[in-house]
């Protein structure tokens, strides 16, 4: 089946640690995005690619960083400088040049500071 | 600015009456408007969206929403709620100028259908 995985589904980070997100998607897709999730305030975006080894910071990208080495893949980072990283992270991903085309989005992993 | 808002935080419905959704945006040129649903822990699913053409647009599960360009307006609809359509609701906007690609997401309205 075609989607977006992302793993884990559960992460507890220490303070001071550096942790990371995976997402994989098999749907050919051009373009993929990370958002945080925090209760009442919608959805944020942290980074975005939209080509293989080329993306671009968000509206929210202090404290993270990702890479785009595989059109499939674009991992997050959670860095010991994100001062508040307890919240549920998603990616989506899209087809690129089409401004009408949906987002999909995987099933989030929830990232907890212990 | 593009910018979505949904007035409601949570909207509450008795199971086989009609529910509504409400949303209401600000572009500049035209918008592409998009509904997704999002269940406890999970991500985001795709209900419906409005590109051009008819005003009511049919999604899925038995959702449909009316586009009102003269109201700004994206209301989510379906004339009979089901107890399993309890969940979190979000209206968003691509965000056209930015040349990104990213959608801008309401605050999220939470549907709940009781029995």
């Amino acid at each position: 089946d075609g989607g977006i995985t992302q793993s884990p589904k559960y992460l507890f980070r220490k303070e001071g640690q550096n942790v990371t997100l995976s997402c994989e998607q098999n749907l050919n897709h051009d373009a993929m995005y990370w958002y945080r999730q925090d209760p009442g305030q919608g959805l944020r975006l942290i980074y975005y690619s939209q080509i293989v080894n080329d993306f671009q910071k968000g509206d929210i990208a202090e404290g993270y960083s990702v890479s785009r080495e595989k059109k499939e893949s674009f991992p997050l980072t959670v860095t010991s400088a994100q001062k508040n990283p307890t919240a549920f992270y998603l990616c989506a991903s899209s087809p690129s040049g089409g401004a009408g085309t949906e987002a999909f989005f995987g099933q989030g992993t929830r990232l907890t500071v212990v | 600015a593009q910018s979505v808002a949904q007035p409601e935080d949570q909207v509450n419905v008795a199971e086989g009456n009609p529910l509504t959704v409400k949303c209401t945006y600000s572009v500049s040129g035209n918008p592409y408007l998009f509904w997704y649903v999002q269940y406890p822990n999970r991500g985001l699913q795709f209900l419906l969206k409005y590109i051009t053409g008819d005003n009511l647009v049919k999604g899925s599960y038995g959702f449909e929403a009316e586009f009102n360009k003269s109201q700004t307006s994206f209301h989510l609809k379906k004339p009979s709620a089901l107890v399993s359509d309890s969940a979190l609701y979000f209206c968003a906007v691509r965000d056209i100028p930015s040349n990104t690609g990213k959608l801008i997401f309401g605050q999220g309205t939470t549907l709940q259908v009781k029995p």
